[in-house]
């Protein structure tokens, strides 16, 4: 089993849709979450930390669900620019695991 | 500039050949993260080093890989005896302590012929 599972996708969504994506993960003692964003061709970056009480930033909301070992993405009314892949990262004693990635399409 | 940089950008080499990937960390990041991307997949975790000291080596794929960090700062990534599959996007990321987030660099794109 993966230490850190995402649906692969792809997501095909229209233009305010609201989309969710799911990471789930293995190890209970993971001590950090987060959410990375990567446009094609190019290097990953941070889109949002994962707290226990769940946070809000901006048309994007994480939550994280540590009894389940599963944390999500939810963004709202969706704009073309959102497309990309979306990264779930897990860190336990500053080993970072990423998931491969759910591959967002957000289409007019 | 203030961000992970890494060199070269582009690299091309025949198969057998040795390359040496370079990355210069944030200043005063002390974590520092080796990964590879190949076309269309997800990232591939190599080496993690926390300080000059690199505590998991376990996802280097082969003997021919090593990597060293010197002075808590620039780490290079070696490969040895090149072969195709290593083809491939290699990452640095770095942290300003292990369980911060990670700021990328924009890669090396390393093509075996």
């Amino acid at each position: 089993r993966k230490e850190v599972e995402q649906d692969p996708g792809p997501f095909n969504v229209p233009e305010g849709a609201t989309v969710a994506f799911n990471c789930t993960y293995s190890n209970s003692a993971s001590q950090s979450f987060f959410w990375y964003r990567q446009d094609c061709r190019k290097e990953p970056k941070l889109l949002m930390s994962v707290y226990s009480s769940g946070n809000e930033d901006g048309r994007f909301t994480a939550q994280l669900n540590r009894a389940s070992q599963y944390i999500s993405l939810l963004i709202r009314d969706s704009k073309l620019s959102d497309s990309a892949t979306y990264l779930c990262v897990v860190n336990n004693n500053n080993d970072m695991r990423f998931g491969a990635g759910t591959r967002l399409t957000v289409k007019p | 500039g203030a961000g992970v940089s890494q060199s070269p950008s582009n690299k091309v080499t025949e198969k057998g050949k040795d390359v040496e990937l370079r990355c210069d960390p944030i200043s005063g990041h002390t974590a520092l993260y080796w990964y590879r991307q190949s076309l269309g997949q997800g990232l591939e975790f190599l080496i993690y080093f926390q300080g000059n000291s690199a505590p998991d080596k376990s996802g280097l794929p082969s003997d021919r890989f090593s990597a060293e960090r010197t002075g808590g700062s620039v780490s290079t990534l070696t490969i040895q005896r090149t072969q195709q599959e290593d083809s491939a996007v290699y990452l640095c990321a770095s942290s300003l302590q292990g369980l911060e987030p990670q700021h990328f660099g924009d890669g090396t794109r390393l093509s075996i012929l």
